[in-house]
C-alpha cells in the first residue's frame, strides 16, 4: 500500500540549516504536508505543497519536491532551540477515498 | 476562541474497562479523524466521519468505535476488546472541501 518513510532522527547546531527528508510512493499523492509537533501536543501544519509545484517557501521553511524521485525535503534555515520537536511528512492519496498517510515523524535536535 | 479541544488529557485505565475519549471542535468542520500514535510510528488512522451522523473505519478500528451524533462532536470508545490501548490519542478535524487536518492537543492513555 501507500507508504510514508522518513528518518528518525536528525542533529544540527543552532543557527545551522535544518534538512529532513521524505519519500512517498504513490506518485498520484496531490498535496504533501510537513506537520510539526512539539512534546505532549497535537500536529500542527507547517506548509504543505502541491504536486504540480517543485518548491515552496515560507520564511524560514522551504519546501522541495522531486515529483520525478517522490522526494519531499523540508528546509529549516538559521535553525533555532524552539525548532527542536517532531516533524511528520505527509501524503494525500486516494484509495476508494481520500486518505492522508503520515510518515513515522523525525526528532529534530538543536543543539545551542 | 475557535479550535479543537481533546479531554482529559492523561487518562488511567484497568485492563477490561472501557474508556471514552472526548473530542469538540467549534471550526464548523464537517470531517473529523481519529488518530493513534506510538512511540517511531507514523500516525495510524481509527475511525473518521466525514458528516453527521456517518462514519468510517481506518486502518485500525478494532476494538474501538465513534458516534457522530453532533457535527462539534466526535467522541472515541476504546474498548476492552482492544489488546494493547496503551497510546496518545489524536483528533483531527477539516473541511470536506480542503485537505488540511487541524489537530488537537491528544489524549494519552495508560492501561495499568
Amino acid at each position: 500500500g501507500e507508504d510514508v518513510e522518513q528518518s528518525l532522527f536528525l542533529s544540527v547546531r543552532e543557527g545551522d540549516s535544518s534538512v529532513i527528508n521524505c519519500t512517498y510512493t504513490d506518485s498520484s499523492s496531490t498535496y504533501l504536508y510537513w506537520y510539526k509537533q512539539e512534546p505532549g501536543a497535537g500536529l500542527q501544519l507547517l506548509t504543505y505543497i502541491f504536486s504540480n509545484m517543485d518548491m515552496k517557501q515560507d520564511q524560514r521553511l522551504t519546501v522541495l519536491l522531486n515529483k520525478k524521485d517522490k522526494h519531499l525535503s523540508l528546509r529549516i534555515a538559521d535553525t533555532q532551540t524552539g525548532d527542536s520537536a517532531i516533524y511528520f511528512c505527509a501524503a494525500l492519496t486516494y484509495t476508494g477515498g481520500f486518505k492522508t498517510i503520515f510518515g513515522a515523524g523525525t526528532r529534530l535536535f538543536v543543539k545551542a | 476562541d475557535g479550535g479543537i479541544t481533546q479531554s482529559p488529557k492523561y487518562l488511567f485505565r484497568k485492563e477490561g474497562q472501557n474508556v471514552t475519549l472526548s473530542c469538540e471542535q467549534n471550526l464548523n468542520h464537517d470531517a473529523m479523524y481519529w488518530y493513534r500514535q506510538d512511540p517511531g510510528q507514523g500516525l495510524r488512522l481509527i475511525y473518521y466521519s466525514q458528516i453527521v451522523n456517518d462514519f468510517q473505519k481506518g486502518d485500525i478500528a478494532e476494538g474501538y468505535s465513534v458516534s457522530r451524533e453532533k457535527k462539534e462532536s466526535f467522541p472515541l470508545t476504546v474498548t476492552s476488546a482492544q489488546k494493547n490501548p496503551t497510546a496518545f490519542y489524536l483528533c483531527a478535524s477539516g473541511l470536506a472541501s480542503s485537505n488540511e487536518q487541524f489537530f488537537g492537543p491528544g489524549t494519552r492513555l495508560t492501561v495499568l
